[in-house]
């Protein structure tokens, strides 16, 4: 059964600071991974996701995650937080089925 | 290119009443989700429709809960009668099909008092 643990539901960063933001998965198969932003009151838009290839995956907004396999992780940095990050970010796991399993998501604040 | 739509975007209403939630998925996407968010959660998959057919609904509490997806394109999900419980954000999402990007609507608020 595939499932996603993200560490921390809540991370504070000051504005500039590096954003690290964790993501575990379990999956039987090689998966496809992907991040998800959420800001209040709207859907979800996807950041990036990793399916094959390269396992350094770089995403819109300065975003970038890398698919470790051994370490079963998939986590999202940012060199450089600005104001306008702060939101609640998921990370998700399809494999080789089309049903989305999501984590409990991290909710990332920053301070200026 | 117009993203998904769904309305109305908040519903409040009182407990054993009706609720339906519309959605519009993306032009030309084939596979249509419905998810369930509740606070402080990551969504969870209700149904998948692959064109009109739900292709997965095992998680659609159909005793209450039912969805339709006519010719393939618009979708509506409806709750009767609603509980306490059902109060959440749904969100509908779409695809080219199944594997590609989902992409998710604005979602619909709903309130159950």
């Amino acid at each position: 059964a595939q499932s996603v643990t993200q560490l921390g539901s809540h991370v504070s960063v000051s504005e500039g600071a590096l954003v690290l933001l964790r993501c575990n998965y379990s999956s039987s198969v090689p998966p496809y991974l992907f991040w998800y932003v959420q800001y209040p009151n709207q859907g979800l838009q996807l950041l990036l996701k990793y399916t094959t290839g390269a396992t350094l995956v770089k995403g819109i907004n300065g975003f970038e995650a890398e698919f470790k396999k051994s370490e079963t992780s998939f986590h999202l940095t940012k060199p450089s937080a600005h104001m306008s990050d702060a939101a609640e970010y998921f990370c998700a796991v399809n494999s080789n089925t089309d049903k989305l399993i999501f984590g409990t998501g991290t909710r990332l604040q920053v301070f200026p | 290119e117009a993203g998904v739509v769904q309305s109305p975007r908040y519903k409040i209403i009182e407990k054993k009443q009706p609720v339906a939630f519309w959605c519009n998925p993306i032009s030309g996407h084939n596979t249509l989700y419905w998810y369930l968010q509740n606070l402080g959660q990551g969504p969870e998959l209700l149904i998948r429709y692959e064109n009109e057919e739900a292709v997965d609904d095992s998680q659609l509490p159909k005793d209450r809960f039912s969805a339709e997806r006519l010719k393939g394109v618009d979708s509506t999900l409806k709750i009767q009668p609603a509980e306490l419980g059902d109060s959440a954000v749904y969100l509908c999402a779409s695809s080219l099909r199944g594997l590609d990007t989902q992409y998710f609507g604005p979602g619909t608020r709903l309130t159950v008092l």
